[in-house]
C-alpha cells in the first residue's frame, strides 16, 4: 500500500521556468511532510519541510504549499535551474514517529 | 557533505553469502536510521536505532538485522543474500527520537550475484 505517491516519474522544464512536483498521501495520520533531493552516487538531501499546522514554507527559490482537505502537496521551485535537475523524493510522518514514509520519487531535468 | 559515513561504497556477493554494511552518524546524532531502495522505488525503511536500543522497525526481513553501538556506529547484517536483496542501502541519522529531518549517507551499493 503506497501511502505517499509521486505519479509523476520525470518532469522536464526550462531554465528560468517555475518547476512543480507534486505528491498525494492517504494516511491522514501524517502531519508532518518533507522534501529530498537527491543527485546520482550520492544520499539524498534534506530541502524543506512543512507542518500541518501550515499550508505554505518557502525557503528562498523553493516553496511547499500542502492541501490537507485534498491530501496534496506540492513543491515549486522559481526560477529553476541547471543544479536543479535531480530526483526529488516527498516524505511524510507524524510528530512522534519514528520514520519517514517516502514516495517513489520524480526526476526533475532542467533544460538549458 | 551530510557528515554521515557508509562503507563500503559498493559491495558484489554470491547468493546465500552474508555481508555487513557499516554507518557512522553525524557527531552528536543519538539516531540511526536504515533504509533499501530499490530499483526505481522509494526508499523503504527498515529499522531504527536510537542510542543503542531499536526504537522502531518497518519492513525488515528476518534474514537481516541491526545494532547499533556505543559509540553510536551502526551495522547492518544481511544474510542468506538472494538476487533480490540487490538495492541501494543508505542510513540516515537524525539528533532526536523524532524522524523530522534525517540526513543520509551517500549509500551502499549491493549486488548479488
Amino acid at each position: 500500500d503506497q501511502q505517499v505517491k509521486q505519479n509523476s516519474p520525470s518532469l522536464s522544464v526550462q531554465e528560468g521556468r517555475i518547476s512543480i512536483l507534486n505528491c498525494d498521501y492517504t494516511n491522514s495520520m501524517f502531519d508532518y511532510f518533507l522534501w529530498y533531493k537527491k543527485y546520482p552516487a550520492e544520499g539524498p538531501t534534506f530541502l524543506i519541510s512543512i507542518s500541518s499546522i501550515k499550508d505554505k514554507n518557502e525557503d528562498g527559490r523553493f516553496t511547499v504549499f500542502l492541501n490537507k482537505s485534498a491530501k496534496h502537496l506540492s513543491l515549486h521551485i522559481v526560477p529553476s535551474q541547471p543544479g536543479d535537475s535531480a530526483v526529488y523524493f516527498c516524505a511524510a510522518t507524524n510528530f512522534g514517529n519514528e520514520k519517514l514514509t517516502f514516495g517513489t520519487g520524480t526526476r526533475l531535468t532542467i533544460i538549458p | 557533505d551530510s557528515g554521515v559515513t557508509q562503507t563500503p561504497k559498493h559491495l558484489i556477493t554470491a547468493t546465500g553469502q552474508r555481508v555487513t554494511l557499516r554507518c557512522s552518524p553525524r557527531s552528536g546524532d543519538l539516531s540511526v536510521y536504515w533504509y533499501q531502495q530499490s530499483l526505481d522505488q522509494g526508499l523503504q525503511f527498515l529499522i531504527q536505532y536510537y542510542n543503542g536500543e531499536e526504537r522502531a522497525k518497518g519492513n525488515i526481513l528476518e534474514r537481516f538485522s541491526a545494532q547499533q553501538f556505543p559509540d553510536l556506529h551502526s551495522e547492518l547484517n544481511l544474510s542468506s543474500l538472494e538476487l533480490g536483496d540487490s538495492a541501494l542501502y543508505f542510513c540516515a541519522s537524525s539528533g532526536g527520537t523524532a524522524a523530522y529531518e534525517q540526513y543520509f549517507g551517500p549509500g551502499t551499493r549491493l549486488t548479488v550475484t
